[in-house]
């Protein structure tokens, strides 16, 4: 139990769908991140939110939705996404931005 | 641009001590010297962090040199669930929330443990 929770573990989408991921944290953090795991290469940073405001936009393509309602939930809306997209998408808290961070186990997504 | 340079693999046997090096030549005063690793299906996890002085908690020793330029993560008894990709970040304190404070992930090191 890590604390971070995400929903759906796994997703298999065609490149013309809509959905979201979704992050839940219970843990009473401030900050929330989304970051991109492909194959064979390095996490990569895609968002944060600190205090449900967006402090980083790491040139993500429009494509990419995020959305923080609330301290405790993060969303990643998908559209029109391209096989390359097909990664494990993670969602990490913390207490603040400075402090370490706190993974869920991802989502598994595929891009048809 | 990656900051840290780390051996691609490793491998150790269980029950043993391993050094797991990293060098960062190009530190800054206000860098902050993180590990994580990565264990097979599953997202990133906090080790341990320091700036100047060795630090020690339940999961690991961080032992930083002097000059700052190379750190090594001590993991004291090896176990097989200690198999993972262990990273090692820098992160400017003076940043959070910034380009350079912000957490970002190398290849890191990938280690085995043979029992």
């Amino acid at each position: 139990e890590t604390g971070v929770t995400q929903t759906p573990r796994h997703l298999v989408m065609g490149m013309t769908n809509k959905k979201s991921l979704k992050c839940e944290q219970h843990l009473g953090h401030n900050a929330m991140y989304w970051y991109k795991q492909s194959a064979k290469k390095p996490l990569e940073l895609m968002f944060v939110y600190n205090f449900k405001e967006q402090t980083e936009n790491n040139s993500v393509p429009s494509r990419f939705s995020p959305e923080c309602p609330n301290s405790s939930h993060l969303f990643l809306h998908l559209h029109t996404l391209q096989p390359e997209d097909s990664a494990l998408y993670l969602c990490a808290s913390s207490q603040d931005l400075g402090r370490p961070l706190h993974f869920g186990d991802g989502t598994r997504l595929s891009i048809l | 641009d990656a900051k840290t340079t780390q051996p691609n693999s490793m491998e150790s046997n269980e029950e043993e001590p391993v050094h797991l090096p990293c060098n960062h030549s190009t530190i800054s005063g206000t860098d902050y010297i993180h590990w994580y690793r990565q264990l097979p299906s599953q997202g990133p996890e906090y080790v341990i962090h320091g700036l100047t002085s060795n630090v020690n908690n339940r999961m690991a020793s961080l032992a930083i040199a002097e000059d700052r330029k190379s750190s090594t993560l001590i993991l004291h008894r090896a176990t097989l669930r200690d198999a993972a990709v262990y990273y090692c970040i820098l992160r400017d304190r003076t940043d959070y929330g910034g380009s350079q404070g912000n957490l970002i992930f190398g290849k890191g090191t990938k280690l085995s443990v043979k029992p």
